[in-house]
């Protein structure tokens, strides 16, 4: 199958400060990919739709100016989470779509565990 | 998206088979009904999938009623390995984002 990178798998940032997460497609191009928040205990809830070479689309709830999503080529998004704070500590997962062949799926990253101190 | 319906947790020892259930009764005609699994502090891994018939592949085996308001997930021969969080999704192709639910927690024992 398709592989799927972040970078970092971990990070620990002071509050106040801003985290930059990448999401890497590594053998194919992918136009959307997507960003999913995991709190302890709980499931993956989507946090934005990022589409190469225009703006992000964010579910209802989460702050576009905090979480800012950048996909700039077909095998990079990053998202930011600017002025984080130790309510944003969480498991972040990208996905990124594939589509080929008739196939139409979508494959995860490893995740990036975020603690804000 | 049809929503789903899967107990919390189940057990299962280690070589007998996994039969997770889920019910999606208002799935729609043309929603796949998908499988994903995810080991503790990993990203989900796709298991299976299928439309109306059973589908079974390397990894399990999905059966869906006739009237597709529900499946079950058969991991065969469990093993320490597979104990995860599996999710059962209808959605119209993975491809789309995708609404996990809770899960189940399936835990495999010795």
């Amino acid at each position: 199958g398709a592989v799927v990178s972040q970078h970092p798998s971990r990070v620990i940032c002071k509050s106040g400060t801003s985290v930059k997460i990448e999401c890497r497609s590594l053998d194919f191009q992918a136009t959307t990919m997507f960003w999913y928040r995991q709190f302890p205990k709980q499931s993956l809830m989507l946090m934005a739709t990022s589409n190469e070479g225009s703006k992000a689309t964010y579910e209802q709830g989460v702050e576009k100016d905090k979480f800012l999503i950048n996909h700039a080529s077909l095998t990079l998004s990053t998202l930011t989470v600017t002025s984080a704070h130790p309510e944003d500590s969480s498991f972040y997962i990208c996905s990124a779509r594939y589509m080929a062949g008739g196939l139409d799926e979508q494959f995860f990253g490893p995740g990036t565990r975020l603690t804000v101190l | 998206d049809a929503k789903t319906t899967q107990p919390p947790s189940m057990d299962c020892a280690e070589g007998r088979a996994a039969n997770l259930p889920c019910n999606h009764s208002t799935i729609s005609g043309n929603e796949y009904v998908y499988w994903y699994r995810q080991i503790h502090s990993q990203g989900p891994q796709y298991i299976i999938h299928g439309l109306k018939n059973n589908e079974t592949n390397e990894m399990a085996s999905l059966i869906i009623t006739e009237d597709r308001k529900s499946s079950t997930l058969i991991l065969p021969h469990a093993t320490l390995r597979d104990t995860a969080v599996y999710y059962c999704i209808v959605s119209l192709l993975s491809g789309y984002a995708l609404n996990f639910g809770k899960g189940t927690s399936l835990l495999v024992t010795p």
